[in-house]
């Protein structure tokens, strides 16, 4: 079964510094892995997702996710966090190769940006 | 080309009444998805749906739960006689297909069961 791990409920960081926010999946088949982002009382957007191909995946708003294979883990970055990052972050996973789409969440990270 | 719409936004029911949610997909897109996110939770799914077929109801509670998306006319995921636990927001997703396309999200139901 899959499954999805977000490390840290809560993360704060200082406006202008670097975002990392950690994801680990476990799957039995490729996975496709995705990141979404939440803010209050909306839907998700995705900031971007990972199917095959280049391990770097680019996202929007500046932020990029890399697949690492050996580590199970597909952890989000952003080089200089702004004020209105601050949101809930959610990464996703879902079986690849053609499999039904439906998507196994992690509980969620809750980015703060003190300025 | 509008994104996927959901109604209402906000629902207010007490115990034993009836909870209708919809979501109409964006345009284009036949594929459907309900999830659930309880507070402090991440999204769980419930069940996924194409033109009048259920594919996948794993998620769903097994009883008063039932969701449908008729040939014509939005999805509908239907609560029966609520109880305080359904009260969650309820987010909708659809798909052009099922093969790792993105989801697209609805921006929910927020359920509250008095």
């Amino acid at each position: 079964a899959q499954s999805v791990t977000q490390l840290g409920s809560h993360v704060s960081v200082s406006e202008g510094a670097l975002v990392l926010l950690r994801c680990n999946y476990s799957s039995s088949v490729p996975p496709y892995l995705f990141w979404y982002v939440q803010y209050p009382n909306q839907g998700l957007q995705l900031l971007l997702k990972y199917t095959t191909g280049a391990t770097l995946v680019k996202g929007i708003n500046g932020f990029e996710a890399e697949f690492k294979k050996s580590e199970t883990s597909f952890h989000l970055t952003k080089p200089s966090a702004h004020m209105s990052d601050a949101a809930e972050y959610f990464c996703a996973v879902s079986e690849g190769g053609g499999s039904q789409g439906n998507l196994i969440f992690g509980k969620g990270t809750k980015l703060s940006v003190k300025p | 080309n509008a994104g996927v719409m959901q109604n209402p936004r906000h629902l207010v029911r007490r115990r034993g009444q009836e909870a209708r949610l919809r979501c109409s997909p964006m345009k284009g897109h036949s594929h459907v998805y309900w999830y659930r996110q309880l507070p402090e939770e991440g999204l769980k799914f419930m069940v996924y749906l194409q033109k009048e077929n259920i594919i996948d109801e794993s998620g769903m509670p097994k009883e008063r739960f039932s969701a449908e998306f008729p040939k014509e006319g939005p999805s509908i995921l239907r609560i029966q006689q609520v109880v305080r636990g359904d009260s969650a927001a309820y987010f909708c997703a659809s798909s052009p297909g099922n093969s790792g396309e993105t989801q697209y999200f609805g921006p929910g139901t927020r359920l509250l069961v008095l």
